[in-house]
């Protein structure tokens, strides 16, 4: 079993539309939890960062974390074109320790 | 306030030759950890350093080596290029605890 599974997708939605996005974990030790946003041949780009459980909103992105189930999910709203990329959750135990990734989802939002 | 700085962004080389890339994190940032993502196994950890100590290090060969100076800079070395090292190579940049913030990354090809 991979540490952190993600649904590849690919996810297309009109514009306008919510999306989730959700990843799941089988280390309980995991504290620290991240979004990405990766564009075609650039580098991961932070979108949320959250520690232990809870909810935690920015603009039209909100992360929710459920350490009981081992389930963190990045709600968008209002979706746009321009959110169309992959996007990356990771999450890791401590500092200094390795960032683990999940394969991505890749979103499609269209006009 | 600067990004993290990946140079260069394109390198071709070929099999059996070394190369060396580098990282410059954001400014008093201390944390520099290397990833390697590739389209089949995403994104894995290389290693991380921390005040020029190396705290962690994945499950990469030896071939793949790592440092860090005073001023937080970091490179990494591959040596003996092989033909499945052609990747990104990202570089990440933490303050301590807190989220990770990636660079651009350089992307290496080895004929």
């Amino acid at each position: 079993q991979k540490e952190v599974e993600q649904d590849p997708g690919p996810l297309s939605v009109p514009e306008g539309a919510i999306v989730s996005l959700n990843c799941t974990y089988s280390n309980s030790a995991f504290q620290y939890f991240m979004w990405y946003r990766q564009y075609s041949r650039k580098g991961p780009e932070l979108l949320m960062y959250t520690y232990s459980s809870g909810n935690k909103e920015d603009g039209r992105f909100t992360a929710q974390v459920d350490k009981s189930s081992k389930y963190i999910s990045l709600f968008i709203r209002d979706s746009q074109p321009s959110d169309s990329a992959t996007y990356l959750c990771a999450m890791r135990k401590q500092a200094g320790t390795a960032l683990i990734f999940g394969k991505g989802t890749t979103l499609s939002v269209s006009s | 306030k600067a990004g993290v700085t990946q140079t260069p962004r394109y390198l071709i080389k070929t099999r059996g030759q070394q190369v060396t890339l580098s990282c410059s994190p954001i400014s008093g940032h201390r944390s520099v950890s290397w990833y390697q993502q590739t389209p089949g196994q995403g994104l894995q950890f290389l290693f991380e350093y921390f005040s020029e100590t190396q705290r962690n290090k994945g499950n990469f060969p030896g071939r793949f080596s790592g440092r860090q100076f005073s001023n937080s800079r970091s490179e990494m070395n591959v040596s003996t290029l092989e033909l499945g090292d052609s990747a990104l190579y990202l570089c990440a940049s933490s303050l301590g605890e807190d989220e990770a913030f990636f660079g651009q990354g350089t992307r290496l090809t080895v004929v």
